[in-house]
């Protein structure tokens, strides 16, 4: 089945600046990957997906890479502001459409 | 749109006691409802699939006899947790995909069950 791995765990950055978070998943049948932002004691939300057709898509701030060969995919924010922080998770789908594999979580802190 | 009403937010319960969770999708059809634990700190683990008219599809490790799903209509989507433990205590979190293509799953406010 499908394994999603993500890096890193933890990320500390300064406000404004660039934030990079990075999944690879095992399973070449995937062919969608969401990524959800989730904070403290609330329900996961869904910040921007990407499907296999694509290499690259952008909402404002937000940016998701695909990299199909490599198996991996990435998560790009800009202009980084303390309200993004919160627990960002990648997920895969093991190409089975809507049931998704979670990546272990990314702890993300932007410091004013 | 594409709201997700989960209850009860949090529930405290004894030893031994059922407990019920519902999951709504209140403005879409949801066909398909998933059900999550996560520990504190850690990922979402997928504890099973929860279709529409049929029988729930548990991921392997899950006890079907513990946690019953009930996915009785296109709307709701009930997790029981049977005669629950002290371990049993988490978060547990549904979420539910539309009936188009490539819906993708909202989720709920997800129910913090703590047995003592």
């Amino acid at each position: 089945g499908e394994n999603v791995e993500q890096h890193p765990s933890t990320l500390s950055v300064q406000e404004g600046d660039s934030a990079v978070i990075k999944c690879t998943y095992s399973d070449s049948a995937s062919n969608y990957f969401p990524w959800y932002k989730q904070e403290l004691g609330k329900r996961p939300q869904l910040i921007i997906d990407i499907r296999s057709n694509v290499g690259e898509k952008k909402d404002q701030r937000i940016a998701v890479t695909l990299n199909k060969t490599a198996k991996h995919f990435s998560l790009h924010i800009t202009e980084t502001q303390p309200e993004d922080s919160a627990v960002y998770f990648c997920a895969a789908n093991g190409g089975g459409f809507q049931k998704l594999v979670f990546g272990t979580g990314t702890r993300l802190l932007v410091s004013p | 749109g594409a709201v997700v009403s989960q209850h009860p937010s949090w529930v405290i319960c004894k030893s031994g006691t059922s407990v019920k969770i519902e999951c709504r999708s209140l403005d879409f059809q949801a066909t398909t409802m998933f059900w999550y634990r996560q520990f504190p700190k850690q990922s979402l683990m997928l504890m099973a699939t929860s279709n529409e008219g049929s029988k729930a599809t548990y991921e392997q490790g899950v006890e079907k006899d513990k946690f019953l799903i009930n996915h009785a209509s296109l709307t709701l989507s009930t997790l029981t947790v049977t005669s629950a433990h002290p371990e049993d205590s988490s978060f547990y979190i549904c979420s539910a995909v539309g009936t188009g293509l490539n819906q993708p799953q909202h989720f709920g406010d997800g129910t913090r069950l703590s047995i003592l």
